[in-house]
């Protein structure tokens, strides 16, 4: 069975402290990895997609990277306005519209 | 652009009662998406339209029942809603199904919080 699982459910960092999101994913072969950032009582934000094993992508103070079991978000000097849930998805190859997505990981960031 | 938009923002309903969500996409998208989300649970896919004309179920089908009106708008029913659909529903669009090595971005609507009682 496909399944996500992120770690940990809750994160409190403060600003400026680094630390990363971890992502483990079962999978009968990888169409491709998403993470998405939720903020209270909105809809999810794209923020990167990887593919293959080693693939990196960066955005301002976040880098995803991707092996064959898991993916991190690594948070460079977070800051409070990084405080959201951090959700991870993964498509599977039977599928070119499923995702099958992680309960995501809550990150506060205190001042 | 509006985006992805979602009607009613909240609602509250009986058991039994049967209701409409509507969902509208301004991206010209081909591909349209229910979700709901549960505490603890992540987000699960309900049903999905790849494409104009065609809808197919997703990992959480049964309840729930969807129309593909047209290019920009994709509807979810509840026949006969039962306390467990009590969620946040999410409406989202895609350009076209995932591509390797594009950014097959899904576009989410704001949601709708659904309890019944």
């Amino acid at each position: 069975e496909d399944q996500v699982t992120q770690s940990p459910e809750a994160l409190r960092l403060q600003e400026g402290e680094s630390s990363s999101l971890n992502c483990s994913y079962t999978v009968s072969g990888l169409r491709g990895l998403f993470w998405y950032r939720q903020d209270p009582g909105k809809g999810p934000e794209f923020l990167f997609t990887l593919y293959s094993a080693g693939e990196e992508k960066e955005k301002e103070r976040l880098k995803a990277t991707l092996t064959k079991k898991e993916s991190f978000l690594h948070i460079t000097a977070p800051k409070p306005e990084d405080s959201a849930t951090y959700l991870c998805a993964v498509a599977p190859m039977d599928s070119s519209y499923k995702l099958i997505f992680g309960s995501g990981t809550r990150l506060l960031v205190r001042p | 652009n509006a985006g992805v938009t979602q009607t009613p923002k909240f609602q509250v309903l009986k058991t039994g009662q049967s209701m409409t969500l509507q969902c509208a996409q301004d991206m010209n998208h081909n591909s349209m998406y229910w979700y709901r989300q549960d505490p603890g649970m992540g987000l699960r896919l309900i049903y999905y339209s790849a494409s104009e004309g065609t809808t197919d179920k997703g990992e959480v089908p049964n309840g729930y029942n969807v129309s593909r009106l047209n290019k920009r708008e994709f509807s979810l029913r509840l026949e006969s809603a039962a306390p467990s659909q009590t969620s946040v529903y999410f409406c989202a669009s895609s350009e076209s199904g995932i591509k390797a090595g594009v950014r097959n971005e899904q576009f989410f609507g704001p949601g709708t919080r659904l309890t019944v009682l």
